[in-house]
């Protein structure tokens, strides 16, 4: 069974990078046709695609945050990250992995981690 | 950008009930949307994809219908673990553009 499991800095100062973690097991980030990304909530609020990377290492990002983010895969750790630059309170929240198949919805996604942008 | 509504933003209903939640995409998205469940302090949870594909696992009680701009989910009797919020998003099959809904949470009437 495939699991996602995020890990980085539960805090983070403002105008400093977010940086996350999501390790895969069950399966391999290199098989085919399968997109590996990230999904932000903040408290209480909507859920926001930050962007994904497809098997093939290309990245597509939202456009309100691609300036911000770069999202990276590492095959040789079944591993792929999350970099969200120049962060600010308003990019506090809970961030999710998430995998998607070309044709389906998000899933598995991880359990979820908070990360709060704080001095 | 598509934007994506949703409604009603809240609902409440007993058990056994039929529940039908609405989704509309500001342009056509074919039959690209998937549903989710989420609870609290939870990670969604996906229901339904392609529209009307139920998703392995997931009971037979939820369905999904609709295509272009305007989808339904459907709860054919409301059960007790069914009181939760629910999400629908939008996708394109060769340009991952994915937007969400806003959700509608479901509570005991």
């Amino acid at each position: 069974q495939l699991q996602l499991q995020e890990s980085g800095p539960g805090l983070v100062k403002p105008s400093e990078t977010l940086s996350l973690t999501c390790t895969v097991s069950g399966g391999s980030i290199s098989s085919s046709g399968y997109y590996w990304g990230w999904i932000r909530q903040p408290p209480g609020k909507d859920l926001e695609w930050i962007g994904s990377v497809f098997y093939s290492g290309t990245t597509y990002y939202n456009p309100s945050l691609k300036s911000r983010v770069t999202i990276f895969a590492d095959t040789s750790k079944n591993q792929f990250s999350l970099r969200l630059t120049s962060v600010t309170a308003a990019d506090t929240a809970v961030y999710y992995c998430v995998r998607r198949p070309v044709g389906g919805g998000f899933d598995p996604w991880g359990q979820g981690t908070l990360v709060t942008v704080s001095s | 950008d598509i934007q994506m509504t949703q409604s009603p933003s809240t609902l409440s209903a007993s058990v056994g009930d039929r529940v039908i939640i609405t989704c509309r995409a500001s342009q056509s998205i074919n039959s690209w949307l998937a549903w989710y469940q989420q609870k609290p302090g939870k990670a969604p949870n996906l229901l339904i994809y392609k529209a009307s594909s139920l998703e392995t696992g997931v009971p037979s009680r939820f369905s999904g219908s609709g295509s272009g701009t305007e989808f339904t989910l459907t709860i054919s009797s409301l059960q007790p673990d069914d009181f939760a919020t629910y999400y629908c998003q939008q996708y394109n099959s060769y340009s991952p553009g994915f937007t969400f809904g806003p959700g509608t949470k479901v509570d005991i009437k």
